[in-house]
């Protein structure tokens, strides 16, 4: 079946660092992709998706572009701040399939 | 729009209870789901439901039972708590198509003791 792989961390950054969390996907036919945060106590949030090859999605500085040819999905930030600490969750949804999650990167950014 | 909302927020059962999360959008989407997260585990799929009346298993539905009698609610019901079924909850809701994101709710915590 489907699955997502992503770097499981923790990841530890200092602010104004440079992010970038791998995640790579297999599935059959052409799946949309999707990058989620959850900040602690709380639910998951939609940070950004890309649904065809060489989209980029982007938002709040994160982007991630939809890399067929690698079937990647790497997300990206230039410049990281405390408030960004979160987990990251990479996901896939293919056509009549439920979504498919990735484990989760722990992402803690030190002043 | 309230978006998807879950009740209750906390919740402790003595082992063999039983006890209904509830679950409802209001954003006439027609594909629920239900999820838990355990610490290093990610999210494992319970149940989901893809219109009213239609339901299906996930991952790991031993131990709980769901409904969709309408578009809005799909409750989940834990039928004899155990201190497995410790965890958090997420109910989840979207369109159908491959296209759109799911929306998540804030998450039922419980404690079975």
């Amino acid at each position: 079946g489907d699955s997502v792989t992503q770097m499981e961390g923790p990841v530890t950054l200092s602010e104004e660092a440079f992010l970038t969390i791998n995640c790579t996907y297999t599935a059959t036919g052409y799946p949309s992709l999707f990058w989620y945060v959850q900040y602690p106590g709380e639910g998951l949030q939609l940070l950004l998706k890309a649904t065809k090859a060489d989209d980029k999605g982007s938002n709040k500085g994160f982007e991630a572009t939809y890399r067929k040819e690698t079937t990647s999905f790497h997300l990206e930030k230039g410049s990281v701040q405390v408030s960004d600490s979160a987990v990251y969750f990479c996901a896939l949804r293919n056509y009549g399939q439920n979504f498919v999650f990735g484990p989760g990167t722990r992402l803690s950014v030190l002043p | 729009n309230a978006g998807v909302t879950q009740t209750p927020k906390f919740q402790v059962l003595k082992t063999g209870q039983s006890m209904t999360l509830q679950c409802a959008q209001d954003m006439n989407h027609e594909y629920m789901s239900w999820y838990r997260q355990d610490p290093g585990m990610g999210l494992r799929l319970i149940h989901y439901s893809v219109g009213a009346g239609i339901t299906d298993q996930g991952e790991v539905p031993n131990g709980y039972n769901v409904s969709r009698s309408t578009t809005e609610d799909f409750p989940l019901r834990l039928l004899s708590a155990a201190p497995s079924q410790t965890s958090v909850y997420f109910c989840a809701s979207s369109y159908g198509d491959r296209g759109y994101e799911q929306y998540f709710g804030p998450g039922t915590r419980l404690t079975v003791t």
